[in-house]
């Protein structure tokens, strides 16, 4: 049972195109993780989100978090063939066990 | 190279066999998780260790799944009995360098179950 729900669930763009991927939660999180996975390879960290409200920007990546803590979204500017892969968010709860939501599949065409 | 080796990468057993995968994480005295991923979903929390401690094991785990971490260093997950609904990647991860709230995964261990 994913307690962290991802829409959508595949998206599919042309490169060049702006896309954004969301992730909410009933629980409130001590904070929010977004990583990205490639076929064959463990998930990677890409921004840890811990304040609500808060806006974190990595290159053409943006990441906000939610003012009560229980949403967050992914925004990428100008895709790349690159960005394509399975992109997950992640609570860190009060015990520090870490729960992923079921992704979302972003492919970048050329 | 995450500092998280996985072995074997690959396992194809028949159905009712017994299966261990191992995790070697870089550095011990930190925590260490186990997820299984299914194609196209997230990874499905299992279970962690703080040092050779299992501090939490998930209930959605049946008693054919058991893992420990002896010496708090590397870490094994047996699956007995296996059944073709265990078919999935098995996916070690640690905390710890860079920060204790950053996983870092290893590449998996992939199961089928024929």
């Amino acid at each position: 049972t994913q307690l962290l729900e991802q829409s959508p669930q595949f998206l599919s763009i042309q490169e060049g195109e702006n896309l954004t991927v969301y992730c909410n939660s009933s629980s409130v999180f001590s904070s929010l993780q977004w990583y990205r996975q490639e076929p064959g390879e463990g998930p990677v960290l890409l921004v840890t989100v811990v304040t609500g409200g808060e806006v974190k920007k990595l290159k053409r990546l943006t990441f906000q978090f939610g003012d009560a803590r229980k949403d967050s979204s992914l925004h990428i500017t100008a895709a790349q063939t690159g960005d394509t892969g399975l992109y997950l968010c992640a609570g860190i709860d009060s015990w520090g066990k870490f729960q992923f939501g079921a992704g979302t599949q972003v492919v970048v065409t050329p | 190279d995450t500092g998280v080796s996985q072995n074997p990468r690959h396992k194809i057993t028949k159905r009712g066999q017994n299966v261990t995968f191992r995790c070697d994480p870089i550095s011990e005295h930190n925590r260490l998780y186990w997820y299984r991923q299914t194609l196209g979903q997230g990874p499905e929390f299992l279970t962690y260790f703080q040092n050779e401690a299992q501090l939490e094991k998930s209930r959605l785990l049946s008693d054919r799944f058991s893992a420990e971490r002896p010496k708090g260093s590397f870490s094994t997950l047996e699956i007995q009995r296996t059944e073709q609904g265990d078919s999935a990647m098995y996916l070690c991860a640690r905390t710890g360098n860079p920060g204790a709230n950053v996983l870092t995964f290893g590449a998996g261990s992939r199961l089928t179950v024929l």
